[in-house]
């Protein structure tokens, strides 16, 4: 069982917009804004999508956009589109003893 | 442009220790800013982080994992390496190396990463 909990599957059409949440708790999510999300297709390595919380980095597309409110972040892609077709996962600081968890991840379905 | 690649044997057998290699180009493994990490994904689950180690040879462990994982570094060779004792078909999975980014506190980004190598614990 992961320590963050996300959807198990999302699904949308292209040019929709879909939200993912990761919930985790005031020792984790809550209490460090340094949650990040990553893009993983069949097959390849995870890619970084979006670090502390809601930072793009160079190259990613502003389709991709993330938040947090409490013990809750998301990620949110705005005009699907098919290639947005993956698994996403996010991940957390979980402070000095446990350092680092993942969520068990999305499965993003593009109808 | 930074590049990771793992490398090592992709079938351990049970009981035995499981020894992974990431060799890093297009950058220094001793670069003061980041540091280098391990993580690994059982077929088709999620992602577990393993533990990071700084060049200078400090390491931080997954706490479930602690007592069987070392991570070291060879600077000589731009390389950092994961040992993984006592395997058991539970360990069967992709094992990723990559840059973990320590900012603002605490652990932050894993990036990039190595591509991933397969390793399979079995007689």
């Amino acid at each position: 069982q992961s320590a963050l909990t996300q959807p198990a599957s999302v699904s949308g059409s292209p040019g929709q917009s879909i939200t993912i949440s990761c919930t985790g708790t005031s020792s984790d999510v809550g209490s460090y804004n340094l949650v990040s999300w990553y893009q993983q297709h069949p097959g390849k390595a995870p890619k970084l999508m979006i670090y502390e919380v809601s930072k793009r980095p160079s190259g990613v597309s502003n389709r991709f956009s993330g938040s947090k409110s409490g013990n809750t972040a998301s990620l949110t892609i705005s005009g699907l589109q098919a290639e947005d077709e993956a698994d996403y996962y996010c991940c957390s600081y979980a402070g000095s003893s446990t350092h680092v968890v993942f969520g068990g991840g999305t499965k993003l379905t593009v109808l | 442009q930074l590049q990771l690649q793992e490398s090592g044997p992709g079938l351990v057998k049970p009981s035995e220790t499981l020894s992974l290699t990431c060799t890093v180009s297009g950058g220094s493994i001793s670069s003061s800013s980041y540091y280098w990490g391990w993580i690994r994904q059982p077929p088709g689950k999620g992602l577990e982080w393993i533990g990071s180690m700084y060049y200078s040879g400090s390491t931080y462990y997954n706490p479930s994992l602690k007592s069987r994982v070392t991570i070291t570094v060879d600077t000589s060779k731009n390389q950092f390496s994961l040992k993984l004792s006592s395997v058991t078909a539970a360990d069967t999975a992709v094992y990723y190396c990559a840059r973990h980014i320590f900012r603002g506190g605490g652990w932050n980004w894993f990036d990039p990463w190595g591509q991933g190598t397969l390793v399979t614990v079995s007689s």
